[in-house]
């Protein structure tokens, strides 16, 4: 079974925000990561974020993570068709531990 | 500036086949995985190295065999392939040791074994 886990779908209308959810199970994890999959293409590293933090922002995304629950989440603001893809979260210790990721569609 | 590349990209295989997918980067990262994508279960990690001449197991390992005799190149082997190693795979490569490394990935290979 996976450490990383996700919901494998979220469907947004273009220029709403979209809210992806990520819980982890390994509180060592010092750094947490998102991670744009587009089709036919490897993965992309789209923001990270350090385990001491809970919130980082980088325009039109936002990172939450709460600790104590092992919850991350991804936010990103007024979404675009440009954003549909498969969105990973990891985990980071010696190796990378994936979710099993969520696609996300953006309908116009 | 070439990053991570994997070859093939699209492969078929017949049952009981052995075949080897190639992996190179050229960032002198000491840390390099294996991955494999399957509908559902994200990426899983089937052997990783920490440099060269170590190896380990991830998630995943039955069926394949790695080796990672440069820093460059981290070759995938499947000794005899079966209907469940269909799947994309995925190579990915990292520094070492430090916390907030990109994980660079190729593009992936295709697998079909029929």
């Amino acid at each position: 079974g996976e450490d990383v886990e996700q919901s494998l779908f979220l469907s947004v209308r273009e220029g709403d925000s979209s809210v992806i959810n990520c819980t982890y199970t390994d509180s060592s994890s010092t750094y947490l990561y998102w991670y744009k999959q587009e089709p036919g293409a490897g993965l992309q590293l789209l923001t990270y974020i350090f385990s001491n933090m809970d919130m980082k922002q980088d325009q039109r995304l936002t990172v939450l993570l709460n600790k104590k629950d092992k919850h991350l989440s991804l936010r990103i603001a007024d979404t675009q068709t440009g954003d549909s893809a498969i969105y990973f979260c990891a985990e980071s210790l010696n190796d990378m531990r994936f979710g099993a990721g969520t696609r996300l569609t953006v309908k116009p | 500036n070439a990053g991570v590349t994997q070859t093939p990209k699209f492969q078929v295989l017949k049952t009981g086949q052995s075949m080897t997918l190639q992996c190179a980067q050229d960032m002198n990262h000491e840390y390099m995985s294996w991955y494999r994508q399957d509908p559902g279960m994200g990426l899983r990690l089937i052997h990783y190295s920490v440099g060269a001449g170590i190896t380990d197991q991830g998630e995943v390992p039955n069926g394949y065999n790695v080796s990672r005799s440069t820093t460059e190149d981290f070759p995938l082997r499947l000794l005899s392939a079966a209907p469940s190693q269909t799947s994309v795979y995925f190579c990915a490569s990292r520094l070492f040791g430090v916390g907030d490394t990109e994980a660079f990935f190729g593009q992936g290979t295709r697998l079909t074994v029929v």
